[in-house]
């Protein structure tokens, strides 16, 4: 089944203890991205990749890390995290650059005390 | 960065009333994407426009690329519980910010049955 698998679904953590949330897609797609979702807020693009080795910040990067050493997976570093840092992120991947919209994973809920 | 503004916010309806929504933008955008999140998980594509006033369907959903590329229109017909859930609008801009999805905050659809 096509689809993007994010690891842990839920996470409460302390503040500082270093982090990473996993993705992974098995369609190929060269385009992946995370997003943190917060209420009135809608969905806030922290980083995005457009390929192996090729990262770029999104809306909200402070406090974030992300590496794609492999089309397939696009990790979610949080070195340090702090309580602001709490919120619902999803990993998305897409096929194409332009206008094929992107498959999102379920979500992880991380909640930082 | 690109500011989308949704509205309405939220909507409370009673089950086979029609439902509008739209997204406007302080910028061009080349491709409107609508997707639906219901509770628990991430978002899923609904409806992706590419033409400035291209109007594309999906069962009872309508979808329209305004003519000025800066805003875009979704319609529900005979509305049903199920279509209860979170409905965002994103916009793509590949000439200027390849990779990179800007969403709206989302309008929230209560159904009465």
């Amino acid at each position: 089944e096509a689809q993007v698998t994010q690891n842990p679904r839920y996470l409460i953590t302390v503040t500082g203890k270093k982090l990473t949330v996993t993705c992974s897609q098995n369609m190929n797609h060269e385009y992946m991205s995370w997003y943190r979702q917060d209420p009135g807020l809608g969905l806030r693009q922290i980083y995005y990749s457009m390929n192996v080795e090729v990262t770029d910040k999104g809306d909200v990067p402070e406090g974030y890390k992300v590496s794609r050493k492999e089309k397939r997976n696009f990790p979610l570093i949080l070195e340090s995290p702090s309580p602001n840092q709490t919120s619902l992120y999803f990993c998305a991947s897409s096929l194409h650059k332009q206008g094929r919209g992107y498959t999102f994973g379920s979500g992880t809920r991380l909640t930082v005390v | 960065g690109q500011q989308l503004n949704q509205s309405p916010q939220s909507m409370f309806i009673q089950e086979g009333e029609d439902v509008s929504m739209n997204c406007t933008s302080s910028s061009i955008f080349n491709t409107w994407l609508w997707y639906k999140q219901d509770p628990g998980e991430g978002p899923v594509l609904l409806i992706a426009l590419y033409k400035a006033g291209e109007l594309t369907s999906n069962g009872r959903l309508t979808a329209q690329f305004g003519t000025t590329r800066k805003d875009s229109f979704l319609n529900i017909s005979a509305s049903i519980p199920s279509d209860v859930g979170i409905y965002f609008c994103a916009g793509q801009n590949e000439n200027t910010n390849a990779g990179k999805s800007t969403f709206g905050d989302g309008t929230t659809l209560t159904v009465k049955p």
